[in-house]
């Protein structure tokens, strides 16, 4: 089965400082992971996604993400944060089961700290 | 293209209330979602359709009905609305399996 965990609800840095959200998959298939972002009263927008090619993803924003199968993980780092990009962010799993289902983990807020 | 659509914005109810959420997409994408989400509780599945015609019950369905006749269209309806059905509600659709979510801009739904 598929499962999503993302560890820590909150995070909060500095402008300038490193963003590291984390994001660990459960799947008994080789994963599709996908990192969405939500801005405040909007819907979900794709920051990347892997899927199966490289394992260090780039995405929008600066963004990227590395998928490390020995630590079942796919954390979003972005080196140098700015106040627009406090968000949520969402990690999530595809279902390998002809419904195109994701499973999506229960978000992390980014606070960006002037 | 508009990507994923969703009417109304807003809107209130009163208990016992029904009413229809609009979702279309124009992308000819097969693959149809409907999403609440609650604070801090993440994305749950209320329905889903792999196509015109098919649908499918999602993680929390009870209270809720869909319907899918086209491709482009995929309506919500909620019948006797309750204040647990108090939320915001997102469309997403796909365009194959295992693939990324395209997702509309929420319906925010209060019942008082």
């Amino acid at each position: 089965a598929q499962s999503v965990t993302q560890l820590g609800s909150h995070v909060s840095v500095s402008e300038g400082a490193l963003v590291l959200l984390r994001c660990n998959y459960s799947s008994s298939v080789p994963p599709y992971l996908f990192w969405y972002v939500q801005y405040p009263n909007q819907g979900l927008q794709l920051l990347l996604k892997y899927t199966s090619a490289a394992t260090l993803v780039k995405g929008i924003n600066g963004f990227e993400a590395e998928f490390k199968k020995s630590e079942t993980s796919f954390h979003l780092t972005k080196p140098s944060a700015h106040m627009s990009d406090a968000a949520e962010y969402f990690c999530a799993v595809s279902l390998s089961s002809n419904t195109g289902k994701l499973i999506f983990g229960q978000g992390t807020t980014l606070q960006v700290k002037p | 293209n508009a990507g994923v659509t969703q009417t109304p914005k807003f809107r209130i109810l009163k208990i016992g209330q029904s009413m229809t959420l609009q979702c279309a997409q124009d992308m000819n994408h097969n693959y149809m979602y409907w999403y609440r989400q609650d604070p801090g509780m993440g994305l749950k599945l209320i329905y889903y359709s792999v196509g015109a015609g098919i649908t499918d019950k999602g993680e929390v369905p009870n209270g809720y009905n869909v319907s899918r006749s086209t491709t482009e269209d995929f309506p919500l309806r909620l019948e006797l609305a309750a204040p647990s059905q108090t939320s915001v509600y997102f469309c997403a659709s796909s365009y194959k399996d295992r693939a990324e979510q395209y997702f509309g801009p929420g319906t925010r739904l209060t019942v008082t």
